[in-house]
């Protein structure tokens, strides 16, 4: 059982470039989030996806565009790499049942993608 | 803005020693916490999750509580391994939904064979 898997697992990129980190969830899951985890500042919402069709912001969502392709999939878009944006992105997808709030709504993660912008 | 403080930032323990990590929080508004497990390199994954109407839940040797009126959460770990070393982050859910959670800033927990 795959859960949350993501690619790349490490990517180094150059000042101005730019890219896209997968996110694919097999537990038919509607919500699902990218966060980053940086030393000393833990982790921050970056964009979430509460179900098909809708994303919203988080905390640090400047420098950042997702997609939400299908109901398995959320990628995380960096248009042109900056430095500050070097840190660890994980993905995270949860039940998020539409409409209702549900005490099993725990969200599972992804191993990461470590990202280094030069 | 609403923050999540864990305290202390690192701990280590000799192996079968009882253990609890601490964890506050400013806004005392809250739908659920959360402890999660990260090992090095790894992502997270969760272990408890405490309902704000509940006040503790038990998984094996880990039991998580809640205080709302204190803006607390524990979560102690019994007769401790070495296996158990890794960091342990809480994190909070205030809103109306499931959707987003404040993380503190974890523990790092060391347990010596």
């Amino acid at each position: 059982n795959a859960g949350v898997t993501q690619t790349p697992k490490f990517q180094v990129l150059k000042t101005g470039q730019s890219m896209t980190l997968q996110c694919a969830q097999d537990m038919n899951h509607n919500s699902m989030y990218w966060y980053r985890q940086d030393p000393g500042m833990g982790l921050r919402l970056i964009y979430y996806s509460a179900s098909e069709g809708t994303t919203d912001k988080g905390e640090v969502p400047n420098g950042y565009n997702v997609s939400r392709l299908n109901k398995r999939e959320f990628s995380l878009r960096l248009e042109s790499a900056a430095p500050s944006q070097t840190s660890v992105y994980f993905c995270a997808s949860s039940p998020g049942l539409a409409g209702a709030v549900s005490p099993k709504n725990i969200q599972y993660f992804g191993a990461g993608t470590r990202l280094s912008v030069l | 803005k609403q923050e999540v403080t864990q305290i202390p930032a690192a701990l280590s323990v000799p192996e079968g020693e009882n253990l609890v990590l601490n964890c506050s929080f400013t806004d005392s508004a809250i739908y659920n916490l959360q402890w999660f497990r990260q090992d090095p390199g790894k992502g997270l994954t969760s272990l408890l999750l405490i309902q704000s109407s509940q006040r503790e839940q038990t998984s094996g040797r880990l039991n998580a509580s809640l205080d709302k009126s204190s803006g607390r959460s524990t979560l102690y770990i019994a007769a401790s391994q070495p296996g158990d070393s890794a960091t342990y982050l809480c994190a909070k859910n205030s809103g109306g939904s499931n959707y987003k959670l404040t993380f503190g800033k974890g523990t790092l927990l060391t347990v010596n064979p």
